[in-house]
């Protein structure tokens, strides 16, 4: 089945900095890729999420890009700010998934001021 | 809005006691979810339920039962709480025909000794 590995699980940029975290995934027929967003006490909250036809998408700070080649892709976050201080997950779906996810472990990510 | 609730924040039980936790969705969704949030560890998913009392396990069911009565609301139980099930517990709904996009609710966290 599906597994995807997140790296790093923690990250600490400066306040106006880049971040980049980087997903793999094992099965070459997934076919969506989700970013999550988990602020302290809320349950996570898609931010951006890229289909396999496309290999970048972006959203104001935030792109994403997939390697369907290498089976990863990454979360770009340009001009940090503190807002952007959260727990970071990828995910991706099987073709066969019955709508199922499978996570990655997360990232932490800290803007120091 | 979309909205998923869940029942409790902070939830304390002692061991061997049987334990509900219930969750709410207002978007009639049809695929609802239970999670395991470990620091580490990521999501990983109990129970899924595509359908009004249909139910299929997920990565970690033991331990854990399921009851889905009515579309709008998912029970977790845990028969006989352990303190190995101390954690914290997300909900999530999704709709096939709109997209794989999960809605979780804020998450209950369970201690158990």
């Amino acid at each position: 089945g599906e597994n995807v590995e997140q790296h790093p699980s923690t990250l600490s940029v400066q306040e106006g900095d880049s971040a980049v975290i980087k997903c793999t995934y094992s099965d070459s027929a997934s076919n969506y890729f989700p970013w999550y967003k988990q602020e302290l006490g809320k349950g996570p909250q898609l931010i951006i999420d890229i289909r396999s036809n496309v290999g970048e998408k972006k959203d104001q700070r935030i792109a994403v890009t997939l390697n369907k080649t290498a089976k990863h892709f990454s979360l770009h976050i340009t001009e940090t700010q503190p807002e952007d201080s959260a727990v970071y997950f990828c995910a991706a779906t099987p073709i066969d998934s019955n709508y199922q996810l499978i996570w990655g472990a997360g990232t932490k990510l800290i803007i120091k001021p | 809005d979309v909205k998923v609730t869940q029942s409790s924040r902070y939830l304390v039980k002692r061991t061997g006691e049987k334990v509900f936790l219930e969750c709410v969705q207002d978007m009639d969704h049809e695929n609802m979810f239970w999670y395991r949030q470990d620091p580490g560890l990521g999501l990983r998913l109990i129970y899924f339920s595509y359908d009004v009392k249909m139910k299929e396990k997920g990565d970690i069911p033991e331990g854990y039962s399921v009851s889905r009565e009515k579309k709008e609301r998912f029970s977790l139980i845990l028969e006989s709480a352990s303190t190995n099930q101390t954690s914290m517990y997300l909900c999530a709904s999704s709709s096939p025909t709109e997209s794989y996009e999960q809605y979780f609710g804020p998450g209950t966290r369970l201690t158990v000794t």
